[in-house]
């Protein structure tokens, strides 16, 4: 079975623009995951998805942040408009769901680098 | 909310030897405890997890231990290799829904 896919895996952007990462998570997951990734914060949740609906939107990150699950097998991260402060690596997982808890599948990352 | 600590931004151990890396989480109601590496330029991968219904967890190598009084975990690593070294980070599933919170992370080298 294949993993969950991020694409691109890097990605360059002038402050200002809007850019776009995308997953495909484990083919038949439940749940989906965005989180970013930096060496002073740690992994931040930004988004949360059951079953396609949103479960959290990750508080702080409302305002230029948004996740959309168009169906179960595709999600997108879009960010607008980006700053400097937005570089990180942003890491999707999806997981099985259901009612015991189980472990993530991360996806390699997407590497942002905001000028 | 859950709030992880990891209490060790590093460490560093010989071939051979064991390392422990230690974590603590403020939510009573946590039930799930996973565990995941992260090499050198790569993603995380789960390595072990734990329930709050049992207080120990071996799988080869790893152990993790849970102690729900002190609200304290630790993941332990007998005869290390090179091959371990790697960031390790600890999670602690919050109330709610299935959101992870997830430690800092330990950078773990094994000195050959």
């Amino acid at each position: 079975d294949a993993g969950v896919t991020q694409t691109p895996r890097h990605e360059v952007a002038e402050k200002g623009q809007t850019i776009i990462l995308k997953c495909e998570p484990v083919s038949g997951h439940n749940d989906l995951f965005w989180y970013r990734q930096t060496k002073i914060q740690g992994l931040e949740l930004l988004s949360y998805f059951r079953s396609k609906s949103l479960m959290e939107d990750g508080g702080a990150f409302k305002d230029r942040f948004k996740a959309e699950m168009l169906n179960s097998s595709f999600s997108t991260l879009k960010i607008q408009p980006t700053e400097p402060k937005d570089s990180a690596v942003y890491l999707c997982a999806s997981s099985p769901g259901g009612a015991n808890t189980g472990q993530l599948y991360f996806g390699e990352g997407s590497k942002l680098t905001v000028l | 909310g859950e709030k992880v600590e990891q209490h060790q931004s590093t460490l560093s151990v010989r071939e051979g030897d064991s390392a422990v890396i230690n974590c603590t989480y403020t939510d009573t109601a946590s039930s799930y405890f996973p565990w995941y590496k992260q090499e050198a330029g790569k993603s995380l991968h789960f390595v072990i997890d734990i329930r709050s219904n049992v207080d120990r967890k071996q799988s080869q190598r790893l152990t993790v231990l849970l102690d729900k009084k002190a609200k304290r975990f630790s993941l332990h690593i007998t005869a290390t290799q090179p091959e371990d070294s790697a960031i390790y980070f600890c999670a602690a599933e919050g109330t709610g829904y299935q959101n992870f919170y997830f430690g800092k992370g330990t950078s773990l080298t094994v000195i050959p």
